[in-house]
């Protein structure tokens, strides 16, 4: 159970594209979903907390309108990098927490890398 | 900004071996100390969630401490195997609802 599946898992596009990655979890509902990127050798970082049917939260530095969140359904959050540019290359991930779990761990997808040529 | 620390970076170790990690976070504002095992072209695998100091938790041939009044746990694996090889990740979760990772440790067993 709890399985996270994102897409796609790797991208390889021109610079000025936009580029949509989908996350959904497949067997549970999740009101909150959490969007992670990861540098090389650097650890996860969270980006934003996606929230069903409402805003996403941002983390400080991280451009909301580079990066737009849509979290429309307790199943699917997807994350929009705009017209993105070389320096957006990078890992990006997310995870999802169950409705009401708290002590719950979060479910990972497996990720998708995104290279901009 | 949250300082979360795994030592050590990397570890080679011999199939049969035992060994151990070290996760150090804050002491304040504590929540849940999480662990994860990520093997590559995986999705990273949830082994526990702790949240009461002194905790004690096992799976298998892997276990993890908690001490959230010094902020530290460490992550013991008995009798590695080579399936064990993988980067294992640990979180501090605070108030927020957020998880602060670490950068992990990379453990290749050998045989």
């Amino acid at each position: 159970g709890a399985v996270v599946s994102q897409h796609p898992s790797w991208v390889i596009c021109k610079s000025g594209t936009s580029v949509k990655i989908e996350c959904r979890s497949l067997d549970f509902q999740a009101t909150t979903m959490f969007w992670y990127r990861q540098f090389p050798k650097q650890s996860l970082m969270l980006m934003a907390t996606s929230n069903e049917g409402s805003k996403a939260t941002y983390e400080q530095g991280v451009e909301k309108d580079k990066f737009l969140i849509n979290h429309a359904s307790l199943t699917l959050s997807t994350l929009t990098v705009t017209s993105a540019h070389p320096e957006d290359s990078s890992f990006y991930i997310c995870s999802a927490r169950e409705a009401g779990a708290r002590n719950q761990p979060q479910h990972f997808g497996d990720g998708t890398r995104l290279s901009i040529l | 900004i949250l300082n979360v620390e795994q030592s050590p970076q990397s570890l080679h170790v011999q199939e049969g071996d035992s060994t151990n990690f070290t996760c150090s976070f804050p002491s304040s504002n504590f929540y849940a100390l999480h662990w994860y095992r990520w093997e590559t072209a995986k999705s990273p695998e949830a082994l526990f969630v702790m949240t009461l100091n002194g905790d004690e938790k096992k799976k298998g041939r892997i276990s993890a401490t908690l001490n959230t009044k010094e902020g530290y746990s460490y992550l013991y694996i008995k009798g590695s195997q080579p399936e064990d090889s993988a980067t294992y990740l640990c979180a501090f979760e605070g108030g927020g609802n957020k998880l602060t990772f670490g950068t992990g440790t990379q453990l290749k067993v050998e045989l």
